[in-house]
């Protein structure tokens, strides 16, 4: 149980594109989901936190016009890179709570590796 | 804010050997400490976490410990294996303010054959 999916893993676009990473919650409902960044060898770093049917709320730093959110059901929350530059590449994860448990567990994705030439 | 710190940010050790990790906290009112073991390329998985009424929590060759008192949590591993070898993350969070984790800086483990 409590599996989080990450669509794609791996993604290479050009600069100036747009790309989308999906994260969805397979066994179970997630009333808030998460997403992170990190970069190599370092810790993760939040850039937002997102409810269901509600504005995300992005950390300090976090450009909520370029990384847009969008949580519009209890299994999936989107992460759209607008307007991508080489500074963007990272690798993007996410986490979801599950709601109906109500635990503090935050389950992790795998992971998309994000590189923009 | 919460700020967590995680020591050492490498360690190896010898396969059969105990391993351990240390991360202590600053805000009080954190009570829910997760470990997660990530390895090259993939998200984290958790895999142990202890909440503050809790000082000990044990799952077969993994423990945790929590002080609260001295505001510091470990991870425990006997009997080390090669494939106990990743980078491992402690996490401290506080319920009431929407369960936001604050991430160690992690520790990247070694055992050698």
């Amino acid at each position: 149980g409590a599996v989080v999916s990450q669509h794609p893993s791996w993604v290479i676009c050009k600069s100036g594109t747009s790309v989308k990473i999906e994260c969805r919650s397979l066994d179970f409902q997630a009333t808030t989901m998460f997403w992170y960044r990190q970069f190599p060898k370092q810790s993760l770093m939040l850039m937002a936190t997102s409810n269901e049917g509600s504005k995300a709320t992005y950390e300090q730093g976090v450009e909520k016009d370029k990384f847009l959110i969008n949580h519009a059901s209890l299994t999936l929350s989107t992460l759209t890179v607008t307007s991508a530059h080489p500074e963007d590449s990272s690798f993007y994860i996410c986490s979801a709570r599950d709601g109906q448990r109500h635990t503090d567990t935050q389950y992790f994705g795998p992971g998309t590796r994000l590189t923009v030439l | 804010g919460e700020n967590v710190e995680q020591h050492p940010s490498t360690l190896s050790v010898q396969e059969g050997d105990s391993a351990v990790i240390k991360c202590t906290y600053s805000d009080s009112a954190s009570n829910y400490f997760p470990w997660y073991k990530q390895e090259l390329g993939k998200g984290p998985q958790l895999i142990i976490d202890i909440r503050s009424n809790v000082g000990e929590k044990k799952d077969q060759r993994i423990a945790v410990t929590l002080n609260k008192t001295a505001k510091h949590f470990s991870l425990h591993i006997t009997e080390t294996q090669p494939e106990d070898s990743a980078v491992y993350f402690c996490a401290a969070s506080i319920r009431s303010s929407g369960n936001q984790f604050y991430f160690g800086t992690g520790t990247s483990l070694t055992v050698i054959p």
